[in-house]
């Protein structure tokens, strides 16, 4: 069966410093993966997908990127973090519509 | 831009009451449908999905789709405490990633 590994699960960071979550999928090949972000009270807002090994397209243009090193790996990283990037980020994979997303990362920034 | 919406609630409904949950969107072409349960602090949790007019049922729960209105809904029967969360209507058209309304909160009050 598939499973979706994400950490850290929470995680307290100061403001200008670096960020790197990390995700992994077990049990398929090839999957879509998602970066969503849910702040306080509000939806899910997409980040990040891709379809395939260094495929990445980006929904909302900030200080966030994201990269597929290998197939069943996702990472999204930032470079200085901003108060605003305080929220719960999850990762997702899909194949054939469906999504399944991972335990979540709590951040706060600082 | 695509749009999924949702009364953001709460929604509150006696223990053992049908608790009823809408869902618009605005992109004709969507193919999937999702609902989605989130408990607090937690990630979404895939509790349904429907892809053809009409409805669908698993055990407690009934996804109703109407295309030509673009609505769809989730029912839960005998509605239990367990049931408090929020709700999240989430859609697709295709091989695009899903977009996700903001949720609807519902109480089970015992």
């Amino acid at each position: 069966s598939q499973t979706i590994h994400q950490w850290p699960a929470t995680l307290v960071q100061p403001v200008g410093s670096p960020l790197s979550l990390e995700c992994t999928v077990e049990g398929t090949s090839n999957p879509n993966l998602y970066w969503y972000r849910q702040a306080a009270g509000r939806g899910l807002q997409l980040l990040f997908y891709s379809v395939g090994i260094g495929q990445i397209s980006s929904e909302v243009p900030q200080n966030l990127s994201a990269s597929r090193p290998q197939d069943r790996q996702f990472i999204l990283s930032s470079k200085k973090l901003l108060l605003s990037d305080s929220g719960f980020y999850l990762c997702a994979w899909s194949v054939a519509a469906q999504a399944f997303f991972g335990q979540g990362t709590r951040l706060t920034v600082v | 831009q695509k749009e999924v919406e949702q009364n953001s609630g709460p929604l509150s409904v006696p223990e053992g009451a049908i608790a009823s949950l809408n869902c618009t969107y605005s992109d004709r072409g969507s193919q999937s449908f999702f609902w989605y349960r989130q408990y607090s602090g937690k990630s979404p949790e895939l509790i349904m999905s429907i892809y053809s007019n009409g409805d669908k049922e698993d055990g407690r729960f009934t996804a109703q789709l109407n295309k030509a209105s673009q609505y769809v809904s989730l029912l839960i029967r005998d509605s239990q405490p367990s049931d408090s969360a929020t709700y999240l209507c989430a859609v697709n058209g295709g091989n695009t990633p899903l977009v996700f309304g903001k949720g609807t909160r519902l109480s089970v009050i015992a």
